[in-house]
C-alpha cells in the first residue's frame, strides 16, 4: 500500500484517553483548515474543516481548535479508539485560491 | 472516496520513459488536483484544475503536464520519467459549496 512516511512524529496514547494533535500553519491569511486522517494503503479521508472566522468547531468525537495569534490549530480526539490509529495531518487553504498547503502529518498510535 | 478512481495503482517504469496516470471521479466536481506525497514532505501539489481544459501549476509542476478534457478526467503525464519522481500519486476532487477535498487512493509509481 501506500506509505505516508518512516520519520513522522509520533503520539502513543492509551485506548480510551483523548488525544491531542497539533498543527502550525504558515499563512496567517489562510481563511479554511481541515484535518485529515490517512490509514496504511490509503488515500487522505476528510475527519472535520473550520473556516478561520471560528475558534472552535465540533464533530463526533473530534473538536478542531484555531488560533490565530499564533497560527496554531489542534485537533482532539475524545475517547481514541484502536482505530483511529492513522496519520493525521493539517491542511491550509490559500485565501483567493482553491490551493492547499499540506502539513507534513503526526502517527497516532493507540494503546490497548 | 466520493467516487475517485486512479488507474493504475501501481506502476514500475524506467527513467526517461513518458507515463500517464489517470483519475476519475463520478460525482461532478469542478476543481480537480494532483499531488505527490514523499516521506518528510506531506503532501505537494503538481497541478490542478478549475474546470473543463482550465488548469494552474502548483509548487512542483516541473516534468509534469496535465490535461482535464472531460468533467470526470484528470490525467498526469511525467513526460520523461526520473527516479526523483518516484513517489505515492493523490488525486483529489472538489466540488460544491464546500471546500472539502475528497481523495482517491494513490498510485505507487517508481521509476528505476
Amino acid at each position: 500500500g501506500e506509505s505516508v512516511g518512516l520519520h513522522l512524529p509520533t503520539l502513543s496514547v492509551q485506548e480510551g484517553d483523548n488525544s491531542i494533535i497539533n498543527c502550525a500553519y504558515s499563512n496567517s491569511a489562510s481563511d479554511y483548515f481541515i484535518w485529515y486522517k490517512q490509514e496504511s494503503g490509503k488515500g487522505p479521508q476528510f475527519i472535520i474543516d473550520i473556516r478561520s472566522n471560528m475558534d472552535k468547531r465540533q464533530g463526533q468525537r473530534v473538536t478542531v481548535l484555531l488560533n490565530k495569534t499564533v497560527k496554531h490549530l489542534s485537533l482532539q480526539i475524545a475517547a481514541t479508539q484502536p482505530g483511529d490509529s492513522a496519520v493525521y495531518f493539517c491542511a491550509e487553504k490559500n485565501p483567493g485560491t482553491y490551493k492547499y498547503i499540506f502539513g507534513t502529518g503526526t502517527r497516532l498510535k493507540v494503546l490497548a | 472516496d466520493a467516487g475517485i478512481t486512479q488507474s493504475p495503482r501501481h506502476k514500475v517504469t524506467e527513467t526517461g520513459t513518458p507515463v500517464t496516470l489517470r483519475c476519475h471521479q463520478t460525482e461532478n466536481h469542478r476543481y480537480m488536483y494532483w499531488y505527490r506525497q514523499d516521506p518528510g514532505h506531506g503532501l505537494r501539489l503538481i497541478h490542478y484544475s478549475y474546470g473543463v481544459k482550465d488548469t494552474d501549476k502548483g509548487e512542483v509542476s516541473d516534468g509534469y503536464s496535465v490535461s482535464r478534457s472531460k468533467t470526470e478526467d484528470f490525467l498526469l503525464t511525467l513526460e520523461s520519467a526520473t527516479s526523483s519522481q518516484t513517489s505515492v500519486y493523490f488525486c483529489a476532487a472538489q466540488g460544491g459549496a464546500s471546500y472539502e477535498q475528497y481523495f482517491g487512493p494513490g498510485t505507487r509509481l517508481t521509476v528505476t
